[in-house]
């Protein structure tokens, strides 16, 4: 498989499940990231990781919790949701940090919190 | 914040139409991307436009990235279907940090 996969593709949950969202990279990519993309809104970066260390995190409420244990894998674990964090998750993969890479992004997590 | 505006919000056009769909900003980029997004999947890079001014095209696609960098234009040439889908603009600034607009949904009814 190549590209930029992710699993579930689709994800219902209560606001008490935990529950958690996989991404896999198949490109040799050293940077990961997690976008939320809501509708009507722009998509929100979320987190950050270059070399498996998280460089970045905007902000993003406790209830989300990422981990990423090999430059090839990139995890969202999730925890008492709310409603408005019904969404879709987007991961995707450069080839580093850098503003001039291009990220590929995998098709995205629809996450539905009731 | 770095806020890009994009218009119009929706589009529905006939096979064959032209259009163009903008991406506006009070702020100046380094760089401003394209990405064009269909239904149940992630964004797919387009281009990426660096210096004021610069025009790339691809196939029937125009883009223009505004003399002063804070503004974008993509124009399509003869729509067709499979130009149906989420048009976004990110722009970069503040060194690897890029913001996306609310992207331009477009319909090419055949």
């Amino acid at each position: 498989e190549t590209g930029v996969t992710q699993t579930p593709r689709h994800l219902v949950m209560g606001m008490t499940n935990k529950k958690s969202l996989k991404c896999e990279q198949h490109l040799g990519h050293n940077a990961m990231y997690w976008y939320k993309q809501s509708a009507k809104k722009p998509l929100e970066l979320m987190f950050v990781y270059s070399l498996e260390e998280r460089v970045e995190n905007n902000s993003v409420p406790s209830r989300f919790s990422p981990e990423c244990p090999n430059s090839s894998h990139l995890f969202l674990h999730l925890h008492t949701l709310q409603p408005e964090d019904s969404a879709l998750y987007l991961c995707a993969s450069s080839q580093d940090r850098l503003g001039t890479d291009t990220q590929y992004f995998g098709p995205g997590t629809r996450l539905t919190v009731l | 914040t770095q806020l890009l505006e994009q218009s119009p919000q929706f589009l529905s056009i006939q096979e064959g139409e032209n259009l163009t769909v903008y991406c506006n900003s009070s702020s100046v980029f380094s760089s401003l991307q394209w990405y064009r997004q269909e239904p149940g999947e992630g964004p797919v890079l387009l281009v990426t436009v660096v210096t004021g001014g610069e025009v790339k095209k691809l196939k029937r696609l125009t883009f223009q990235f505004g003399d002063a960098r804070k503004d974008s234009s993509l124009h399509i040439t003869a729509a067709q279907p499979g130009d149906t889908g989420l048009y976004l603009c990110a722009g970069e600034a503040n060194f690897n940090k890029f913001y996306f607009g609310s992207g331009t949904k477009l319909n090419v009814k055949p």
